[in-house]
């Protein structure tokens, strides 16, 4: 099992650039989720997919975030256009339906992208 | 609305010494508890998790967490610290209901082993 995969793993792009960032969840994995990591704002949940449909998306911060799942194995999280601000590490994270209730699932974690907008 | 606070950003303890990284947290249903542990440079992975089984948690690496519901905690022990523990530890809670698990994390705590 490779894990959850992220790419790219680092980016580097100028202000007011398209940022698209990808994730492949683990195999048999039904939830999906983007998280952001700041020094100052920890991590913070974006949007959630369940069986490739967005649950909850109230901490994507404006509009220029989006999020799509066209399928089981694949998701993107695009900036459009990004600001400094948005310089932060973006995590995907995926699990299982699991036995017992959703709320007690683990959360498989790829390794981050690290965005820095200049 | 679910939190958890965790004690502490910074925790320094001497190799071989007690690790002891407090959470305490805040839910109006009977919560589910994590923590995870972030080496430098990559993602996040689960140490333990509490789902209303056995109050004494173990986990991997030698921790293991204690749920206190008279004190709303559940504080994360190691007994004697190794070099290689050194790493940022978040504890999470999520609730009973929703249809996945919709993980609210802590600020985090950096933990320093010291020779």
């Amino acid at each position: 099992d490779a894990g959850v995969i992220q790419s790219p793993r680092h980016e580097v792009t100028e202000m007011g650039q398209e940022v698209t960032l990808r994730c492949k969840p683990i195999s048999g994995h039904n939830s999906l989720f983007w998280y952001r990591q700041t020094m100052m704002r920890g991590l913070e949940l974006l949007i959630y997919f369940n069986n490739n449909v967005p649950i909850d998306d109230s901490g994507m911060p404006e509009d220029r975030f989006s999020a799509k799942m066209p399928n089981a194995s694949f998701s993107t999280l695009k900036i459009q256009p990004s600001e400094p601000r948005d310089s932060a590490v973006y995590f995907c994270a995926s699990s299982s339906p699991g036995q017992g209730r959703a709320g007690a699932n683990v959360l498989t974690f790829g390794a981050g992208s690290r965005l820095t907008v200049l | 609305a679910q939190s958890v606070t965790q004690l502490g950003s910074h925790v320094s303890v001497s190799e071989g010494a007690l690790v002891l990284l407090r959470c305490n947290y805040s839910s109006s249903v009977p919560p589910y508890l994590f923590w995870y542990v972030q080496y430098p440079n990559q993602g996040l992975q689960l140490l333990l998790k509490y789902t209303s089984a056995a109050t004494l948690v173990k986990g991997i690496n030698g921790f293991e967490a204690e749920f206190k519901k008279s004190e709303t905690s559940f504080h994360l022990t190691k007994p004697s610290a190794h070099m290689s523990d050194a790493a940022e530890y978040f504890c999470a809670v999520s609730g009973l209901s929703g249809t996945a698990s919709k993980l609210t994390f802590g600020t985090g705590t950096r933990l320093q082993v010291t020779l």
